[in-house]
């Protein structure tokens, strides 16, 4: 099972910044947290991982608390693009890389 | 670069049948990973190949092979289809060491009828 907890579902006017928590009351020290998300019928793409400090991207910005059992991922300026499917992920860094575990995700559509 | 590209992009079987599903990894990246997406499970691991070994599997039966060549790219293989393995396949590439970044491909949509 998945080891993050997401709302299914959220709406976000344009040019407003979208802000997506996400539950990780059970992460270990070496875990990161990931983010994806899904654009309708493609592939994820990753947008962003931290471990304890606040990370910020082209992309996105990432807000840990300081106990880590739970984060924040900020678009600053959502666009109609960025409706998608976000998916947090706790895992290791490093050995093997390919087994994300995907919840279900935050269905976040981004409204004119 | 190019990207992670899959093929071929739909595919429609009949059960009982087999069907083998190409990933072609971004240049220089040694590790690829297969998932399976569904509307009722969501995305899930299947395994991952890392310079021609399978590194880490998830949870599906036999059925359910890969391999990967020298060059880093990867099949995967599903014998006796059932209607249930219709699903978007979905490939994913990364250099294979310390590094949080998977790339994915668009995906090979199966049908089973």
């Amino acid at each position: 099972d998945a080891k993050t907890t997401q709302p299914p579902s959220m709406d976000c006017a344009e040019g407003r910044a979208a802000n997506l928590p996400c539950n990780h009351s059970t992460i270990s020290g070496n875990e990161y947290v990931y983010w994806y998300r899904q654009i309708h019928s493609q592939g994820p793409q990753y947008i962003i991982h931290g471990l304890k400090n606040n990370e910020t991207n082209e992309m996105a910005s990432l807000i840990i608390t300081e106990d880590r059992k739970s984060s924040t991922l900020i678009l600053p300026h959502a666009t109609l693009r960025d409706t998608a499917v976000y998916y947090c992920i706790v895992r290791v860094a490093g050995g093997s890389q390919g087994n994300l575990i995907f919840g279900k995700g935050t269905k976040l559509s981004v409204k004119p | 670069k190019a990207g992670v590209t899959q093929t071929p992009r739909y595919l429609i079987k009949t059960r009982g049948q087999q069907v083998t599903l190409s990933c072609s990894p971004i240049s220089g990246h040694r590790s690829v990973s297969w998932y399976q997406q569904t509307p009722g499970q969501g995305l899930q691991f299947l395994f991952e190949y890392f310079s021609e070994t399978q590194r880490n599997k998830g949870n599906f039966p036999g059925r359910f092979s890969g391999r990967q060549f020298s060059n880093s790219r990867s099949e995967m293989n599903v014998s006796t289809l059932e209607l249930g393995d219709s699903a978007l396949y979905l490939c994913a590439s990364s250099p294979g060491t310390s590094t949080f970044e998977q790339f994915f491909g668009p995906g090979t949509r199966l049908t089973v009828l």
